[in-house]
Formats: structure tokens, sequence, C-alpha cells
């Protein structure tokens, strides 16, 4: 069964560094999508992309956040520099298409910023 | 602004009892309400999803009970079993775009 996959699946990294996180979605959908779950919480709409551009992002994907596919099958998710608030559990998922359609998930990256 | 709000927190079962979970919502435009269930170290994964225009839909142990005018809906787990021991996430979308996700509920089922 196709499925999303991330690396790497633990990243630590201090505080005010760059990390990048990546991703590859199931190789016929469209849609690409980060989330965010800082431990304990509730999972958190980061960005959307289709057709190699931002269809929607939430507010905390601010400035010091960037996404790219930089080729048919990556997908990553750049913080340009890192604070301790960013640490949580990213997840990439990518559906096939966007209405009403199942969004898969991978089994995320704990990112860790000390 | 919380989007979607989710109870309880946590639950304990009996193994064949049945689990309840619940949501409510606030933005009318939202209109494809999906389930997820995270096992720990998993990223969530699809269990059922419900669109407004049914009030209840089935698949196996699992049932989503839909109120369009109270603006909630749940999560039925009929004959629950110790394997079904995991987190429960509600959402909502209106584009089918962002997913708004409920807080979560950790569900324990004790044989």
């Amino acid at each position: 069964e196709p499925e999303v996959t991330q690396t790497p699946s633990h990243q630590v990294t201090q505080m005010g560094q760059e990390v990048i996180l990546r991703c590859v979605p199931i190789s016929n959908h469209l849609y690409f999508y980060w989330y965010r779950q800082i431990l304990g919480q509730k999972v958190e709409f980061l960005v959307s992309f289709y057709n190699n551009e931002i269809s929607e992002k939430s507010e905390i994907f601010d400035d010091q956040f960037s996404v790219e596919r930089p080729d048919g099958s990556n997908f990553t998710l750049k913080i340009r520099s890192t604070k301790l608030e960013d640490s949580a559990m990213y997840f990439c998922a990518s559906s096939l298409q966007l209405s009403y359609n199942e969004q898969f998930f991978g089994p995320g990256t704990r990112l860790t910023v000390l | 602004q919380q989007q979607v709000k989710q109870s309880p927190q946590s639950l304990i079962v009996q193994k064949g009892g049945i689990s309840i979970i619940n949501c409510a919502y606030e933005n009318t435009a939202f209109d494809y309400f999906p389930w997820y269930q995270q096992f720990p170290g998993k990223g969530p994964a699809l269990l059922i999803a419900i669109r407004p225009d049914v009030s209840e839909k089935k698949e196996g142990r699992f049932t989503i009970s839909f109120n369009k005018s109270a603006k909630q809906f749940s999560l039925h787990i009929m004959d629950s079993q110790p394997g079904d021991s995991a987190t429960y996430f509600c959402a909502a979308s209106d584009t089918g775009n962002q997913f708004y996700f409920g807080t979560g509920t950790s569900l324990t089922v004790i044989p």
C-alpha cells in the first residue's frame, strides 16, 4: 500500500539554526500539506501546496517557514531560524484531489529545538 | 479561536463497550467532517468521514452521527476492543484544503 514517508524521524537543532524537513508524498497525489503537533496538543494546519505554489497557509506559517517541491518526488518544509517554540512533531500529508478527499499522513518528524 | 471543540479529553471503556466521542463546530461553511485515529509514534490515519447531507454513516464498528442543526457530530465505536486504544481526532473543513482538528481524545479500552 502506498504511503507518505518523512525524513528524518527525529531532528535536534540549536535555536537559530535552519532545518529542512523532507517528505515523499504518495506518487500520484497532487496536493501536499504540512501540519504540526506540539506535544499533547491538537494537530495544526501549516500550509497546503498545489501546482508548485502555496494554495493556503495558516497564521503559524510566517516568513520563517517555506515549502518547496524541488523535484518530482520530494516536498520540503524549511524553517529558517528555529525558535524553541518550533519544537513539535511535523506531519506531511498528501491527497489525490482537493475537496472531500482523504489526506494521507506520514509518520512525522519530531523536531527538538534546544 | 477554536474552530472545533472535542470531548472528552480521555475515555476509558471496557472491552465490548461503546465508546462515544463528541465534537462541535461553529463555522456553518464546514462541509467535510473526518475522524482520524492516531497510534503513538504514528501519523493520523483516516478512520471515517461524513458530509452534512447525511445524518449517519457506518463503517463496520464505527459510526458517525451528524446533527447539522446543532452543529455537532460524534464518533461511536461499538464493541470496543483493546486494539482500538489510540487518540482520536475529529476535524472539519470548508474547502477540503485546510483541516481544523479537535484537541483529541485518548481512548483506552480495558480488556
